[in-house]
């Protein structure tokens, strides 16, 4: 079984300033690891996605997250955040079964 | 084109009802997905269908009724509709496990 978790519910950021949110994984099974972005009242959209070739992904908007086994971690990050940048983030973990499973989102704040 | 698109956006409706929602996907993928979104934002698989098959079904109740009459096509319904029942439901698609997922709109439901 695959899950997620996602290390604050909350992050306030001031425009301009490194954006970071937490993920940690668990599975059973290499893992396929996501980060989508959800803005209000639209679906999931996908930033990156982790497949195995490379531990430094890059995905759009600038946001790029470093897979690291050792630390069971799929952390993202920007280096300059942007008004733009507000919304839900959500990371996810898919094992090869269908089910792409959800850590609990982390709403991003960006500060004038 | 909406590469996803499902109908309606809205619907509220007393308790008791019937109801249904649908979804189409235009991207010649394989696999379909329904998704529940809660009032905390927590996602959570409900149904997932491969070239019209049911493979997944996680411990949802029997009055959720999906139907595939097409492998682009996924429809939701749901029986005597509760209180508890109120979400925003996604219809999402891939072309297939450990695949990016699109995602569409949305279709928020309040029971009343």
């Amino acid at each position: 079984a695959q899950s997620v978790t996602q290390l604050g519910s909350h992050v306030s950021v001031s425009e301009g300033a490194l954006v970071l949110l937490r993920c940690n994984y668990s599975s059973s099974v290499p893992p396929y690891l996501f980060w989508y972005v959800q803005y209000p009242n639209q679906g999931l959209q996908l930033l990156l996605k982790y497949t195995s070739a490379a531990t430094l992904v890059k995905g759009i908007n600038g946001f790029e997250a470093e897979f690291k086994k050792s630390e069971t971690s799929f952390h993202l990050t920007k280096p300059s955040a942007h008004m733009s940048d507000a919304a839900e983030y959500f990371c996810a973990v898919s094992g090869g079964d269908y089910k792409l499973s959800f850590g609990a989102g982390t709403t991003v704040t960006v500060r004038a | 084109d909406t590469a996803v698109s499902q109908t309606p956006k809205y619907l509220v409706t007393q308790m008791g009802n019937d109801k249904s929602i649908k979804c189409e996907q235009n991207l010649g993928h394989d696999t379909m997905y329904w998704y529940k979104q809660d009032s905390k934002k927590f996602l959570k698989i409900m149904f997932s269908y491969n070239n019209k098959e049911l493979i997944i079904n996680e411990t949802v109740p029997n009055r959720f009724s999906p139907k595939s009459p097409d492998k682009a096509h996924l429809n939701l319904h749901i029986n005597s509709l509760e209180l508890g029942d109120s979400a925003v439901y996604f219809c999402a698609s891939s072309r297939g496990s450990n695949e990016k997922l699109f995602f569409g709109s949305g279709t928020q439901l309040s029971v009343l």
